[in-house]
């Protein structure tokens, strides 16, 4: 069964505006993680967040992580057409090199 | 660096033959994963090795599936026989560990079986 699960499931939104994912987990984890995947392609990481730390940055991306909640949000700013793609939060569990991939969300950035 | 490279790019084959799906990892990354993705079940972990070495095969379908990793370089997904519901996409991932172990995946290999 899949570690975690995003909300929402697609997300279509207007170029410039914020784009919010959310994905929730079951486990304890070591780190989190945030893929993309654009279509016919393989993922690509994007961002990594530890289970001590609460939000990390980069460039336009924003991760927050709150392990009490077993949750973690992406937060894309001034969003783009480009990132138009499915995007997908991996939980590392605290046991074993395991990286657990959720459903995923399909964000549509129109212009 | 050429990232990591997976072959052939697409497969079709017919129910009941051999399909044999090939990576070649980032060098320097001492750990190599195999996912395969569908519409219905996402993206499934079926195998990692460690320094060449299988470490967890739990996610592996069933015993048409066996996975080889002969060096550092090269590892290989077979399916024998194949049957339609194991049309999907098969990814391969390398890292190395201690850096997170952030994944580096290929372009994949789209797999049709009829």
């Amino acid at each position: 069964s899949q570690q975690g699960e995003e909300d929402p499931q697609a997300l279509s939104i207007q170029e410039g505006e914020n784009a919010t994912m959310n994905c929730s987990y079951k486990t304890s984890i070591n780190n989190l993680q945030w893929y993309r995947q654009n279509s016919g392609r393989g993922l690509v990481h994007l961002i990594l967040i530890r289970s001590n730390e609460r939000e990390k940055h980069s460039g336009r991306l924003r991760v927050t992580l709150d392990t009490s909640k077993k949750s973690s949000s992406l937060l894309i700013t001034a969003s783009r057409a480009a990132d138009t793609a499915s995007y997908f939060c991996a939980t590392r569990e605290t046991s074993g090199s395991r990286l657990t991939f959720g459903e995923g969300t399909q964000l549509t950035v129109n212009p | 660096d050429a990232g990591v490279i997976q072959s052939p790019r697409h497969e079709v084959t017919e129910m009941g033959q051999e399909v044999t799906l090939r990576c070649k990892p980032i060098s320097g990354h001492n750990s190599l994963f195999w996912y395969r993705q569908t519409m219905m079940r996402g993206l499934e972990l079926l195998i990692y090795f460690n320094n060449n070495v299988p470490i967890d095969d739990s996610g592996m379908p069933e015993d048409r599936f066996s996975a080889k990793m002969p060096n550092a370089s090269f590892s290989t997904l077979k399916i024998q026989p194949s049957e339609p519901r194991d049309s999907a996409v098969y990814f391969c991932a390398s890292s190395i560990p201690g850096q997170g172990e952030k994944l580096f995946f290929g372009s994949g290999t789209q797999l049709s079986v009829l």
